[in-house]
């Protein structure tokens, strides 16, 4: 199963973009990978997930490297309740249910 | 529409003791997970319901923890003779087949 590497924790000033790493050398080619976030005390949020293109929605965008070996999750004006833990994930190759969760990456925004 | 809602949202209990945790998924959704999320650490996950398919039970850390759905809804976590190191967040999500897993507030569990 892959595995992510996030860094423990970065800072964003508000309004400005905040870009999350996240490497997953060891991902297989059918394997997603998915962003969350969880705000202090509350259940995680899912934000996206995409496979080889890059994605966008209302919360974030999703740029994947073309070998997929790395990804950032970009939130383009960064405001104070973006502050949470986000987690990098990729699913289970062959069992298409399961998250494996690491231990992700604390984003303080600053005002 | 109505989230992943669990309950209680806290649970103090005493070593020894069972307890029973229960989630509500979104209306409609097929599947439903449990996890445990221990302080500063990442999520662990411990089952999976699928629809009327057998449970994957694979990460339940040992025979004192059990989950049912009835119904195909409803579903709850029992831990029988609590230990301490079962404190923990227990959260719950469910999904539409194998699509993405929408999580509910979680239930803060401490064994005294």
């Amino acid at each position: 199963d892959a595995k992510t590497t996030q860094p423990p924790s970065m800072d964003c000033a508000e309004g400005r973009a905040a870009n999350l790493p996240c490497n997953h050398s060891t991902i297989s080619g059918n394997e997603y990978v998915y962003w969350y976030r969880q705000i202090h005390s509350q259940g995680p949020q899912y934000i996206i997930h995409g496979l080889k293109n890059n994605e966008t929605n209302e919360m974030a965008s999703l740029i994947i490297t073309e070998d997929r070996k790395s990804s950032t999750l970009i939130l383009p004006h960064a405001t104070l309740r973006d502050t949470a833990v986000y987690y990098c994930i990729v699913r289970v190759a062959d069992s298409n249910y399961q998250l494996i969760w690491g231990a992700g990456t604390k984003l303080i925004i600053k005002p | 529409g109505a989230g992943v809602s669990q309950s209680p949202s806290n649970k103090v209990t005493e070593k020894g003791k069972d307890v029973e945790l229960r989630c509500d998924p979104i209306s409609g959704h097929t599947a439903l997970y449990w996890y445990r999320q221990s302080l500063g650490q990442g999520l662990e996950f411990l089952i999976y319901f699928q629809g009327n398919s057998a449970p994957d039970k694979s990460g339940l850390p040992s025979d004192r923890f059990s989950a049912e759905r009835t119904g195909g809804s409803v579903s709850t976590l029992t831990i029988q003779r609590t230990q301490q190191e079962d404190s923990a967040v227990y959260l719950c999500a469910s999904s539409f087949g194998s699509g993405t897993q929408y999580f509910g507030p979680g239930t803060r569990l401490l064994v005294l």
